[in-house]
């Protein structure tokens, strides 16, 4: 099956440095790749959607500026969390979409955790 | 409308009983609808879809109702184990937009 890579799993950052968090499909080329950001016991937000050779649209309230997102390849997908504070830490998920195979070909990264102190 | 952060309702059962898992959704547009499943510390899972055309469709142990009149969908999932502990997310998609937006999670604590 389908399989997303993203590293790294955890990350402790101090703050005011920023951190790159990588999603890799590592089987399949991902049309569009999703980056979420999930807080303790509360659903997924979806911050932006990237296209490979494109800019990330980015959803209301997401800063683009502090967000970065690239998307150079249809295998990579890197989010940069600039000037990072405590109130970034958060868990981030990607995702990877293999077109033509509906639901199905919606892949998630297994996160990861990035803690601001 | 956009999915909000809420606190996760709970759910506990028995081992062996059947569960039941409820979401409301938000957009009349959507083409599909979907459950995943995410254990702590991960991403989540695929459990099973269906089409915002059918009212019904099962899997393996788990079957997904859809009611488009009021806007809810459900997950049944048969004969519980302890290894379906977890968070479920209901979630929807516009292919159009290609955009996948999660609903309310429920967490599931099955009880031995």
């Amino acid at each position: 099956g389908a399989v997303v890579s993203q590293h790294p799993s955890r990350v402790i950052c101090k703050s005011g440095t920023s951190v790159k968090i990588e999603c890799r499909s590592l089987d399949f080329q991902a049309t569009t790749m999703f980056w979420y950001r999930q807080f303790p016991k509360q659903s997924l937000m979806l911050m932006a959607t990237s296209n490979e050779g494109s800019k990330a649209t980015y959803e209301q309230g997401v800063e683009k500026d502090k967000f970065l997102i690239n998307h150079a390849s249809l295998t990579l997908s890197t989010l940069t969390v600039t000037s990072a504070h405590p109130e970034d830490s958060s868990f981030y998920i990607c995702s990877a979409r293999e077109g033509g195979r509906g639901p199905v070909g919606y892949t998630f990264g297994s996160g990861t955790r990035l803690t601001v102190v | 409308g956009e999915s909000v952060g809420l606190h996760l309702p709970t759910l506990s059962v028995q081992e062996g009983d059947n569960s039941i898992i409820n979401c409301a959704y938000s957009n009349s547009a959507s083409d599909y609808f979907i459950w995943y499943k995410q254990e702590s510390g991960k991403g989540p899972q695929f459990i099973i879809d269906i089409r915002s055309n059918m009212d019904k469709r099962q899997g393996q142990r788990v079957t997904v109702l859809l009611n488009k009149t009021v806007k809810h969908l459900s997950l049944q999932i048969a004969a519980t184990q302890p290894g379906d502990s977890a968070v479920y997310f209901c979630a929807e998609i516009v292919f159009s937009a290609r955009q996948l937006t999660f609903g309310s999670g429920t967490q599931l604590t099955v009880l031995p």
